[in-house]
C-alpha cells in the first residue's frame, strides 16, 4: 500500500521558474526522503528529513516536513531542463523497520 | 566507489517461465532491498535483506523470492511468470546500520517484460 502520496501527479513550469510538490503520508515516520527518477531509470536520493525536522536545504531544494499534517513538500527553485523527471517522497516508520514506502511520484517537466 | 549493479538490464520471457535477476551492491553495504515499479502500481517494497536474513517483506506472492550471499550479493527469483510481472525491478542498497539514515542507492534496473 502507498504511505506517501504526491500532489500533483504531474507539473509542468519554464526553466527558471520555481516547482514545488506535495506529499502527505497516513501513519507516523522516522523520516521521510525524497527521490529523483529520470525516465525509467534508477533512483537518485535528494533530500532526507528527520521527524524532528521541520525543513532542510541542499543546493536548490528545500524541504519541509509538517508532522502535525503529516506532510511534506519539496521546492526546486531556479528550474534548469535538467530537473526534468519523476520525483517520488518515500517515508519509514517503525521501530525495526527498513522498508521505504513510496508515493507515486509527480512528474516535472521544466520546457527550456 | 562503484555503484549498484543490476544484471541484465533487459529480460523477455514467457508466461509460466521462471527468472533470476542480479544486484551488487556498493561496497561495505550489508542491506540489500528490491522493489517492483509498474505504471499501474508504482514503486512497490518486495523485500530486504541485512547479512544475508530477510529482514523484511513485502505483499508480494510466494513466487517471488530472493536471497543475500555473504559478499552482500542479492539475487531475487520469480517463478511461475505472469503478464502482470512485467515491471522495472530495481534493486537498491544501504549500510543498513541506522533507521534515520536508510538512505537508499539504487541501480539501474532490470526491466523485464513478460509475453
Amino acid at each position: 500500500s502507498q504511505q506517501g502520496e504526491e500532489d500533483p501527479q504531474a507539473l509542468s513550469i519554464q526553466e527558471g521558474e520555481n516547482a514545488t510538490m506535495n506529499c502527505s503520508y497516513k501513519t507516523s515516520i522516522n523520516n521521510l526522503q525524497w527521490y529523483r527518477q529520470n525516465s525509467g531509470r534508477g533512483l537518485v536520493h535528494l533530500i532526507l528529513i528527520r521527524s524532528n525536522e521541520r525543513e532542510k536545504h541542499s543546493g536548490r531544494l528545500r524541504v519541509t516536513l509538517d508532522t502535525s499534517k503529516k506532510s511534506s513538500s519539496l521546492l526546486i527553485t531556479a528550474s534548469r531542463a535538467a530537473d526534468t523527471a519523476s520525483y517520488f517522497c518515500a517515508t519509514e516508520s517503525g521501530g525495526s523497520n527498513y522498508k521505504l514506502t513510496f508515493g507515486k511520484g509527480t512528474l516535472l517537466t521544466v520546457n527550456p | 566507489k562503484a555503484g549498484v549493479t543490476q544484471t541484465p538490464r533487459y529480460l523477455i520471457k514467457t508466461r509460466g517461465q521462471q527468472v533470476t535477476l542480479s544486484c551488487s551492491p556498493i561496497s561495505g553495504h550489508r542491506s540489500v532491498s528490491w522493489y517492483q515499479q509498474t505504471p499501474g502500481q508504482g514503486l512497490q517494497f518486495l523485500f530486504e535483506y541485512f547479512s544475508e536474513t530477510q529482514r523484511n517483506k513485502g505483499n508480494f506472492p510466494g513466487r517471488f523470492s530472493g536471497r543475500q550471499f555473504s559478499n552482500s550479493r542479492s539475487e531475487m527469483n520469480v517463478s511461475t511468470l505472469e503478464l502482470g510481472d512485467s515491471a522495472l525491478y530495481l534493486c537498491a542498497s544501504s549500510s543498513g546500520d541506522h533507521i534515520a539514515k536508510n538512505i537508499q542507492y539504487f541501480g539501474a534496473g532490470t526491466r523485464l517484460s513478460v509475453l
